[in-house]
């Protein structure tokens, strides 16, 4: 398996800017995670889904977030309009149950000017 | 008081140096209990799971004390490459999937 898959790797963009990342989880699991990463906070959990639906959004900053699991195998996260204080390294990891590994992407870092 | 505390470090240690990490959480009704380990600039993965009566695997070594809301991480015989950061996550409440990861204690090992 290919493990988490995330695009893009790298993302640079301009305060006011729409940014779209992806998350492909490992197949067969059912639970996929947003976490936000900063030298400031640390690892902070977003928003979580299991079997597709959204379960948590609690950690989600403000209304310009926003998290979508249209299948099994496909996640994004949109933040719209970004601002220079959402810069950070995204992680998308995914789960299956009863196991005890969450299995994290590779991370989009993320820079807005 | 935060969630999940760890202290940041750095911790420097020579090569085959013995070094412990300590975490304390405040939920009381985490179930499972691990330890991720980063590297510089790369995801976080699963280093082990901590049980109730402590778990070894190779050099590491996991305790946890519900009591005290208190998780350790012991490393002998420390290599070059266990210089990393160190997450404590506590999980769980319900049967929920939910982690806290720690922000993590910096392991330095050098030659």
């Amino acid at each position: 398996d290919a493990g988490v898959i995330q695009s893009p790797r790298h993302e640079v963009t301009e305060m006011g800017q729409e940014v779209t990342l992806r998350c492909k989880p490992i197949s067969g699991h059912d639970y996929l995670f947003w976490y936000r990463q900063t030298m400031m906070r640390g690892l902070e959990l977003l928003i979580y889904f299991n079997n597709n639906v959204p379960i948590d959004d609690s950690g989600m900053p403000e209304d310009r977030f926003s998290a979508k699991m249209p299948n099994a195998s496909f996640s994004t996260l949109k933040i719209q309009p970004s601002e220079p204080r959402d810069s950070a390294v995204y992680f998308c990891a995914s789960r299956y149950t009863g196991e005890d590994e969450q299995y994290f992407g590779p991370g989009t870092r993320l820079t807005v000017t | 008081r935060k969630e999940v505390e760890q202290d940041p470090g750095p911790f420097n240690v020579p090569e085959g140096a013995t070094v412990a990490f300590n975490c304390t959480y405040s939920n009381s009704a985490s179930q499972s209990f691990f330890w991720y380990r980063q590297d510089c600039r790369k995801e976080p993965k699963l280093l082990m799971s901590v049980y109730s009566s402590g778990n070894e695997d190779g050099r590491f070594t996991a305790q946890l004390n519900r009591a005290s809301q208190y998780i350790s991480l012991l490393i002998r015989d420390s290599k070059l490459s266990d210089s990393a950061t160190y997450l404590c996550v506590p999980e769980g409440t319900g049967g929920s999937y939910i982690p806290t990861f720690g922000r993590g204690t910096s392991l330095i090992v050098h030659p």
